[in-house]
């Protein structure tokens, strides 16, 4: 059974760097073909997915996010890290982590909500 | 670059059918698989369709997808409309270079 858990700050204050955790379990990041994502959802708003790393260490990021992110592995802790700079309160979202396997994001982790403010 | 285009919002009454549809802004949306994810209030989405036309284990065949390269768009289709079918559902695909691309998603009323 794959899970996925997001950790990190609730709060963030602008201009900060936000750092966010997901921990998994059920699958190896060491796997061909296996990546993990990071998707964010502002209140009422619609998803936008932000980065993904592949088991290659493969690294793909959102075009119009790219100079502010950046997402590293940790294989043998099971975790992927993203980090997040110069946050701004539009960025206040609930960022979920998944696991990419065949095509499809899934699973999800049940999200974490940041939110900035000062 | 790419985009994804949903309405915003469909409804349907109990035991009916509905389409919600999904249009690639560039190129063919059958260069890449396309999934639909449903996501209930508070809850993360989980997957209702993958790689076009694949149900995981679990969902209903109620649930279908579809291609239309003539339209450039996917559609998910829903029979025996239920209750618990009320939803936001967002089609996603990726780009030419293997970035992710979500729809904005469509919300269902069933009533």
């Amino acid at each position: 059974q794959i899970t996925l858990k997001e950790s990190g700050p609730t709060l963030v204050k602008p201009t900060q760097t936000l750092t966010l955790t997901c921990t998994f379990s059920g699958f190896s990041l060491s796997t061909s073909g296996v990546g993990v994502g990071w998707i964010r959802q502002p209140p009422g708003k619609a998803l936008e997915w932000l980065a993904l790393i592949y088991w290659d260490d493969d690294k793909r990021y959102s075009p119009s996010l790219k100079s502010r992110l950046t997402i590293t592995k940790d294989t043998s802790k099971n975790q992927v890290v993203l980090t997040m700079t110069n946050m701004d309160p539009v960025d206040t979202a609930t960022y979920y982590c998944a696991h990419r396997g065949r095509g499809e994001l899934s699973p999800w982790g049940q999200g974490t909500l940041v939110t900035v403010s000062s | 670059n790419f985009m994804l285009t949903q309405p915003h919002s469909v409804s349907e009454s109990p035991g009916k059918t509905v389409t919600i549809s999904c249009t690639g802004s560039s190129g063919s949306i059958a260069s890449n698989y396309v999934q639909w994810y449903q996501q209930r209030p508070g809850s993360a989405p989980t997957t209702v369709i993958y790689e076009d036309n694949q149900r995981p284990s679990g969902v209903p065949d109620r649930f279908s997808g579809s291609i239309d390269s003539s339209s450039n768009s996917a559609s998910l289709t829903i029979s025996g409309l239920k209750t618990e079918d009320e939803a936001d559902y967002y089609c996603q695909s990726y780009d030419s270079s293997n970035h992710a691309v979500f729809g904005g998603g469509t919300q269902l009323t069933v009533l």
